[in-house]
């Protein structure tokens, strides 16, 4: 079965901190993709990375860095020097290989960057 | 590029009405849709798949007759909610997928509907 965890269900930062956001998955498909969508306020979702199992590198964008760990199955996402824009809900969720259509949503997490 | 839109972004109807959304991939051609349905605080819920030129597939729990999905063309696919009632109100969400076998879902800003 397919799962996702965000054990954090609301973080509070002052503008300027680094945060990081946790992700933890569980699927039995030796194949699978992992993604980070960002929900503003507004409702729409943001794609803003993914990643497959077979590579394992971290990958930074910007203020955006991403932890990909297969042996703790977890896919952590990390904002450095927060701004205030960055106050959303973040999801992390998981596919299987390619034309599963079913992708898994993790319950989020809301963060909120404090001026 | 990856550019989807929802119409209308919110509604406000009676119970017993129906009520109409439409999924737009505007850059693309998404032969497959996925609608998904969201309660305030909570994360999204698969509702049913659709790919163009087929019948939905409804993932469990999800009425066929309740929500009828058609996705007649490779750039829109539509949900009707039939005989809406209050515990319809949600947050709806659609996303589209270019190609089979591609992995990423993009999705529309979503579609608030109230049912009074």
């Amino acid at each position: 079965a397919q799962k996702v965890t965000q054990a954090q269900t609301e973080i509070s930062v002052v503008e300027k901190e680094d945060v990081t956001l946790d992700c933890v998955y569980e699927t039995r498909d030796t194949t699978y993709y992992l993604f980070w969508y960002k929900q503003p306020p507004s409702g729409e979702l943001v794609f803003l990375i993914r990643r497959n199992s077979f590579d394992e590198q971290n990958e930074i964008s910007g203020r955006y860095s991403w932890n990909f760990q297969k042996s703790t199955s977890s896919f952590n996402f990390t904002i450095t020097a927060s701004q205030v824009v960055d106050s959303a809900v973040y999801f992390c969720a998981l596919s299987g290989w390619p034309g599963a259509n079913n992708l898994f949503f993790g319950t989020g997490t809301r963060l909120t960057v404090i001026p | 590029g990856a550019v989807v839109s929802q119409h209308p972004s919110r509604v406000i109807c009676k119970s017993g009405t129906s009520v109409k959304i439409e999924c737009r991939s505007l850059d693309f051609q998404a032969t497959t849709m996925f609608w998904y349905r969201q309660f305030p605080k909570q994360s999204l819920m698969l509702m049913a798949t659709s790919n163009e030129g087929s019948k939905a597939t409804y993932e469990q729990g999800v009425e066929k007759d309740k929500f009828l999905i058609n996705h007649a063309s490779l750039t829109l696919s539509t949900l009707t909610v039939t005989s809406a009632h209050p515990e319809d109100s949600s947050f709806y969400i659609c996303s589209a997928r270019e190609l089979a076998g591609a992995e990423t879902q993009y999705f529309g800003p979503g579609t608030r509907l109230l049912v009074l």
